[in-house]
């Protein structure tokens, strides 16, 4: 009974290129939820999903940053022309459909992003 | 708006203490509240959670008490071990279809 998947684990890029975080949710969750944790900091909400749906976005950067959780494959992080500042660990979340406010969610190691 | 605020870290205890971890909540529901429980390079693990007024979780030794009249949820373990040594998150979630909020973390570290 895999937990929640992310991958890569580590993952280095330099200014201005591409980064692709991939999340696989437990299996029978239909909803993910991305976080980011910068150094010495808690974890701040970037974006809620269910599978084609965007629920809550309230948390993402408006520009270089989008996620998409597809019908079939994983949910992916995008972060387009990385800048230094986006160095942090991103963690993916997953849970049931909603059995109401007590669903807790389940994460999984993150991705430590660097970028050089 | 929603939030949660715990206790400042880190903390340091001897083998065998007492731990409180304090944690208060603002929230504009009836919240459900968590602890979530972070190891060295590995992602967060639910440790209890309560989802009314009153009711206690508890896992693993740790307990914490959903107190409505004090906004609090706060995290205590009679007798701490060095592998309890970790940094703990205080969260919440208001309803459904809406993200869970966490505190910055206490880092706990336990010494023999």
């Amino acid at each position: 009974n895999a937990g929640v998947m992310q991958n890569p684990r580590h993952l280095v890029r330099r200014r201005g290129q591409e980064a692709r975080l991939r999340c696989s949710p437990m299996k029978g969750h239909s909803h993910v939820y991305w976080y980011r944790q910068l150094p010495e900091e808690g974890l701040k909400f970037m974006v809620y999903l269910q599978k084609e749906n965007i629920i809550d976005e309230s948390g993402m950067p408006k520009e270089r940053f989008s996620a998409e959780f597809p019908k079939e494959g994983p949910s992916i992080l995008r972060i387009q022309q990385v800048v230094r500042g986006d160095s942090a660990a991103y963690f993916c979340a997953s849970s049931h459909r909603d059995r109401g406010r007590g669903t807790e969610a389940f994460f999984g190691q993150g991705t430590r992003l660097t970028v050089v | 708006g929603d939030s949660v605020t715990q206790m400042e870290g880190p903390v340091t205890l001897s083998e065998e203490a007492f731990l409180t971890i304090n944690c208060t909540y603002t929230a504009t529901g009836y919240p459900s509240l968590f602890w979530y429980v972070q190891y060295p390079g590995e992602g967060l693990q639910l440790l209890l959670k309560a989802t009314k007024a009153d009711d206690k979780g508890s896992n693993k030794g740790f307990e914490a008490t959903y107190r409505k009249e004090t906004t609090s949820f706060h995290l205590e373990k009679g007798s701490v071990q060095v592998s309890d040594s970790a940094v703990y998150f205080c969260a919440l979630r208001v309803n459904t279809g809406n993200q869970f909020y966490f505190g910055t973390g206490t880092s706990l570290t336990v010494i023999p």
